[in-house]
């Protein structure tokens, strides 16, 4: 079965600051992945996804997402973060022939000025 | 351009009361979810449809029970509410590309307390 984990529940950065949300997922079959954003009282959107192809995928709002296969890893980054960032940032796997996605914890991303 | 349809968006139950929460999909999609969300707990799987007529439990399926009525709906029923189901709930769908699930669409939750 496959499974996701987020290796930081908070990440407090200073505005304009590089930030790295990290993700490692388990699974020995082929994936794909994902990656979420919750802003305070709001639904999940998404951020960005890697089905197939260049491992290095863009998202909105400046964000992008390296695959890395050998690490099983699919971090999350952006060069220079806004207050606007400032949410709940979820990582996402779906395996194949599992019928279901399956989420991380979450990391919670605070923008301090 | 719905996408996903959850109602009611807030509830307050009495310890023991049923309710359901409604979900509906307007983009074709076979797969159907739903969530809970709970502080410091991420979003967790209750229950999943992969098609029509099928369903599946996830993690945390105890205490609930849910019906694929057609391909566009997907219900979760609350028997006898506990204060343990207070949480926010949400519905998600998906297609399926290559036997894999792609991006799910999410509805803007159920916020629900019982008391």
């Amino acid at each position: 079965a496959q499974s996701v984990t987020q290796l930081d529940s908070q990440v407090p950065v200073f505005e304009e600051a590089p930030v790295e949300l990290r993700c490692n997922y388990s699974s020995s079959v082929s994936v794909y992945l994902f990656w979420y954003v919750q802003y305070p009282n709001q639904g999940l959107q998404l951020l960005l996804k890697y089905l197939s192809g260049s491992t290095l995928v863009k998202g909105i709002n400046g964000f992008e997402a390296e695959f890395n296969k050998s690490q099983t890893s699919f971090h999350l980054r952006k060069p220079s973060v806004h207050i606007s960032d400032t949410a709940e940032y979820f990582c996402a796997v779906s395996a194949q022939g599992a019928q279901k996605l399956v989420f991380g914890q979450g990391t919670r991303l605070t923008i301090n000025p | 351009n719905a996408g996903v349809t959850q109602t009611p968006k807030f509830q307050v139950l009495k310890t023991g009361q049923s309710m359901t929460l409604q979900c509906a999909q307007d983009m074709n999609h076979n797969s159907m979810y739903w969530y809970r969300q709970d502080p410091g707990m991420g979003l967790r799987l209750i229950y999943y449809s992969a098609s029509e007529g099928t369903t599946d439990k996830g993690e945390v399926p105890n205490g609930y029970n849910v019906s694929r009525l057609n391909k566009r709906e997907f219900s979760l029923r609350l028997e006898s509410a506990a204060p343990s189901q207070t949480s926010v709930y949400f519905c998600a769908s998906s297609e399926v590309l290559r036997l894999l699930n792609t991006e799910a669409f999410f509805g803007q939750g159920t916020r629900l307390t019982v008391v």
